[in-house]
């Protein structure tokens, strides 16, 4: 699985965009980016997921340049229920193509304030 | 539908004792996950089962052990508890092994004593 920088934490307020990058140098040709959220004392939640370009959902877009070396998490408009931690993967996930567990990294925390 | 479920919730054990934790797939999800998660810390995994058998391992002690029985669910057991196996231990489930995204439930918080 490719290796993934992002930042420890980050700090933002209320009704501003958020954008969290995420570096993947040594990602693979079948490698796709996904995102997830954690909230304290609960597991993880799927955000985003992407391979190239621009991905958008009802919750976050998700950038990919060309080169596909590092992605950006956007957060529109955030709000304090998005204090939470984000987690960066990077890896295969067809069915029987990826990795038989997810690796974390430590994640960025990402602190709203009013 | 109804998520990943996993019981206990919490549970607090003393020292050299064994637990058991379960775990409840989503409906249709042949494959299932544990992770451990100390303090600030990441998702660690542990074990994947898919058709009842297992088929990835994390660099857990042989004290960690698993098994998927024939409804996909599945339990985590740990034996001779140490302290610092004191985590929040999460289940995630997948329709089939090597796929994401995992959909995790919102664990078993484990204390040791």
């Amino acid at each position: 699985l490719a290796k993934t920088t992002q930042p420890i934490s980050m700090d933002s307020y209320e009704g501003q965009e958020v954008n969290i990058t995420c570096s993947h140098n040594n990602i693979a040709t079948n490698d796709y980016i996904t995102w997830y959220q954690q909230f304290p004392s609960q597991g993880p939640r799927f955000i985003i997921q992407g391979y190239k370009t621009k991905v958008t959902n009802e919750v976050a877009s998700l950038f990919i340049p060309a080169d596909r070396k590092s992605s950006t998490l956007s957060l529109p408009r955030v709000s304090l229920s998005d204090t939470a931690v984000y987690y960066c993967l990077v890896g295969d996930v067809s069915p029987g193509g990826g990795a038989d567990g997810l690796t974390f990294g430590k994640g960025t925390h990402l602190i709203i304030q009013p | 539908d109804a998520g990943v479920t996993q019981s206990p919730t919490h549970l607090i054990k003393t020292r050299g004792q064994q637990v058991t934790l379960r775990c409840s797939p989503i409906s249709g999800h042949k494959s299932v996950s544990w992770y451990q998660q100390v303090l600030g810390q990441g998702p660690q995994f542990i074990f994947q089962y898919y058709e009842k058998e297992e088929r990835g391992r994390g660099n857990f002690p042989d004290r960690f052990s698993a098994r998927q029985f024939p409804n996909y669910s599945s339990e985590l057991n740990v034996n001779a508890l140490l302290l610092g196996d004191s985590a929040l231990y999460l289940c995630a489930s997948s329709p089939q092994r090597g796929y994401q995204p995992q959909h995790f439930g919102d664990g078993t918080r484990l204390s040791i004593l």
